[in-house]
């Protein structure tokens, strides 16, 4: 079964560092999102694309994180300067389009802010 | 503002069903309940979803209540492999408030 790769699975790294996760979600899925979970809590919508586009980013702290999905197919998050309250686990998910019904998620990337 | 909520924690004895409840009062006709669940250190997998009828996949049942006011997830014969933290959402048809919204969840144990 097809499923959304992501790496790295761990990082650690320090304050003020510039940090980068890799997505590549299923074969033809169009739309793609980028969760962070905290511990303890659900996964939280940080930024969804619509193919190259980006359909919604208001959850998403603009003045230290990005994203893009240059081509459409993979995407990257990046987190610069990275802070202490960025370590959580990022989460990648796809679904074939916006109105499909099931998400498939990544393992995610595990940061560690030290 | 939690569109659901759902009891913290519940334990399941190994092969018996276990039955997940999800409260949500505020539910408009136009959205869907959502189950999805997150085993540990893995992201969450989708399993089942409904809106006003009872559904069941190879994995579980919804039943939802004919006020829609509530649901319950059913796991008819629970295993060690189902332990999970586990989400009920409440999700619109269309528009932008279609994104997946979790909360919490319930933290499933299934004792051997």
């Amino acid at each position: 079964e097809a499923e959304v790769a992501q790496s790295p699975r761990y990082k650690i790294t320090e304050k003020s560092q510039a940090v980068a996760f890799w997505c590549d979600p299923i074969s033809g899925h169009a739309t793609l999102y980028w969760y962070r979970q905290i511990l303890g809590q659900g996964p939280e919508l940080l930024v969804q694309f619509q193919d190259e586009s980006v359909v919604d980013d208001s959850q998403l702290p603009k003045d230290r994180f990005s994203a893009e999905r240059l081509k459409g197919v993979d995407s990257t998050l990046k987190i610069q300067p990275a802070e202490l309250g960025d370590s959580a686990m990022y989460l990648c998910a796809s679904s074939r389009d916006r109105w499909e019904e099931k998400l498939f998620f990544g393992s995610g990337t595990q940061l560690s802010v030290l | 503002d939690a569109k659901t909520t759902q009891p913290t924690s519940m334990d399941c004895a190994e092969g018996r069903a276990a039955n997940l409840p999800c409260n949500h009062s505020t539910i408009s006709g136009n959205e869907y309940v959502y189950w999805y669940r997150q085993i540990h250190s893995q992201g969450p997998q989708y399993i089942i979803h409904g809106l006003k009828n009872n559904e069941t996949n190879e994995m579980a049942s919804l039943i939802i209540t004919e006020d829609r006011k509530s649901s319950t997830l059913i796991l008819p014969h629970a295993t060690l492999r189902d332990t999970a933290v586990y989400y009920c959402i409440v999700r619109a048809a269309s528009g932008s408030a279609r994104q997946l919204t979790f909360g919490s969840g319930t933290q499933l144990t299934v004792l051997p």
